[in-house]
């Protein structure tokens, strides 16, 4: 099946540093979805990205569809201690716009 | 403002036992799903729902059945529990099928076969 790699793994950042990680994959998709998940709690959705090339702003959260449509990234602005979780790229294709999710990125926020 | 809710939220099972994991939303989406959540690893679909009436398998079906309901609720069950089955499992809503909405998580079931 369809495999994303997410990079990096895990991240430990000081308090207000600003924060990059990406996915990439082999196989075109046609959204790419940003994922939250606290310890404990199931993902929540971030950002949506529909259209190649697409930049969209949450608050401190940037996301990009790659123009290839084979990328995504997600940066974090002056990082705050709750920005603490592993975040998850999923990309979704196919008639049946199935999911396809990243490996996660742990990220740690030192005070 | 529920949204997707599962039932229980930790379980510990030994080798054989049967469980059903419960799953609701109140969304009025019509698609449901159920993935598990292994360690260093992204979510994988076990099975979905495209609509009240239908399941389908996913990408790691082996060891579990569905059943949906209802419109509203989608259950999970392991029949024989085997040490493999420990993970955390996750269900899921969408508004259509085939459609570019996102999903929308529960908080997770944490099961552990002993």
């Amino acid at each position: 099946g369809q495999q994303l790699n997410q990079s990096p793994q895990s991240m430990f950042i000081q308090e207000g540093e600003d924060v990059s990680m990406n996915c990439t994959s082999s196989s075109i998709f046609n959204t790419w979805l940003w994922y939250k998940q606290d310890p404990g709690e199931g993902p929540v959705l971030l950002i949506a990205l529909y259209k190649a090339g697409e930049l969209t702003s949450n608050g401190r959260l940037t996301a990009q569809f790659g123009i290839t449509r084979k990328d995504s990234f997600l940066n974090i602005s002056a990082s705050i201690p709750s920005d603490v979780g592993i975040y998850f790229c999923a990309g979704q294709s196919g008639s049946a716009r199935q999911l396809t999710f990243g490996s996660g990125t742990q990220l740690t926020v030192l005070p | 403002n529920a949204g997707v809710t599962q039932t229980p939220k930790f379980q510990v099972l030994k080798t054989g036992q049967s469980m059903t994991l419960q799953c609701a939303q109140d969304m009025n989406h019509n698609s449901m799903y159920w993935y598990r959540q292994d360690p260093g690893m992204g979510l994988r679909l076990i099975y979905y729902s495209a609509s009240e009436g239908t399941t389908d398998k996913g990408e790691v079906p082996n060891g579990y059945n569905v059943s949906r309901l209802n419109k509203r609720e989608f259950s999970l069950r392991l029949e024989s529990a085997a040490p493999s089955q420990t993970s955390v499992y996750f269900c899921a809503s969408r508004t259509a099928f085939a459609s570019n909405q996102p999903q929308h998580f529960g908080d997770g079931t944490r099961l552990s076969i002993l």
